[in-house]
């Protein structure tokens, strides 16, 4: 168990519909991570928020958008979702020092029919 | 731009057969390299962080290396259980500590 929680596990939606993610960090870390995996595909960085400011955008689409809570968790918002939104999406947490390594999720299946 | 190259893509490997996943990077300022573990539809599973030239980890069969440019995952006398995805990942010493991931080693030990 590597501390970060993500929810739902799974999802089901039709196109055009919006969903919403949610990531509760490790205990105690500032940095989290969205990442999109599609089927046999690699991680897909999609952004980074630290201590609930955004620091970093990676190919995150513009129907997507994140946010970070002063409690540290996270949401990841997907709208407008098409077929190609299918994927695992990832949540991770790091401590945000120097160095630090990034603890994973286990992801949030969502299947867009 | 940071970058990391992993090879091969896949390996099938006979149980007992050793070998070596390599990660090549290039990286404006390296605060460190990771290498994880993902089982299909799971979330990559930590296994090592290397943060200077010359650092070696070693964990159960798996053992990883670095040089200024590349990493290696050695795996000896790999089991069926250690098929797995293997990821290498560079965190850059920017504000921001942007990570990069490569697209991973497939391996597949057969008994």
């Amino acid at each position: 168990d590597s501390g970060v929680t993500q929810t739902p596990k799974h999802l089901i939606t039709a196109t055009g519909q919006r969903v919403t993610l949610r990531c509760s960090p490790r205990s105690g870390d500032l940095s989290v991570y969205w990442y999109q995996q599609s089927l046999d595909q690699g991680l897909q960085f999609l952004i980074q928020y630290y201590n609930g400011e955004e620091r970093a955008k990676g190919n995150i689409l513009e129907r997507f958008s994140a946010q970070q809570f002063p409690d540290l968790h996270s949401e990841l918002n997907l709208s407008s979702l098409e077929l190609g939104d299918s994927a695992l999406y990832f949540c991770a947490s790091s401590s945000g020092g120097g160095g630090n390594t990034i603890y994973f999720g286990e992801g949030s299946w969502l299947t867009v029919v | 731009e940071d970058q990391v190259t992993q090879s091969p893509e896949a390996l099938r490997l006979q149980e007992g057969e050793s070998s070596s996943l390599n990660c090549s990077y290039t990286v404006s300022g390296l605060r460190g390299l990771f290498w994880y573990r993902q089982d299909p539809g799971k979330g990559p599973e930590f296994l090592f962080t290397l943060y200077s030239a010359g650092e070696e980890k070693e964990k159960e069969r798996l053992k990883a290396t670095l040089t200024k440019k590349e990493s290696f995952l050695h795996i000896t006398a790999p089991k069926p259980e250690d098929s797995a995805t293997y990821l290498c990942a560079v965190m850059n010493s920017g504000g921001y500590q942007k990570v990069t991931f490569g697209t991973g080693t497939k391996l597949q030990v057969i008994p």
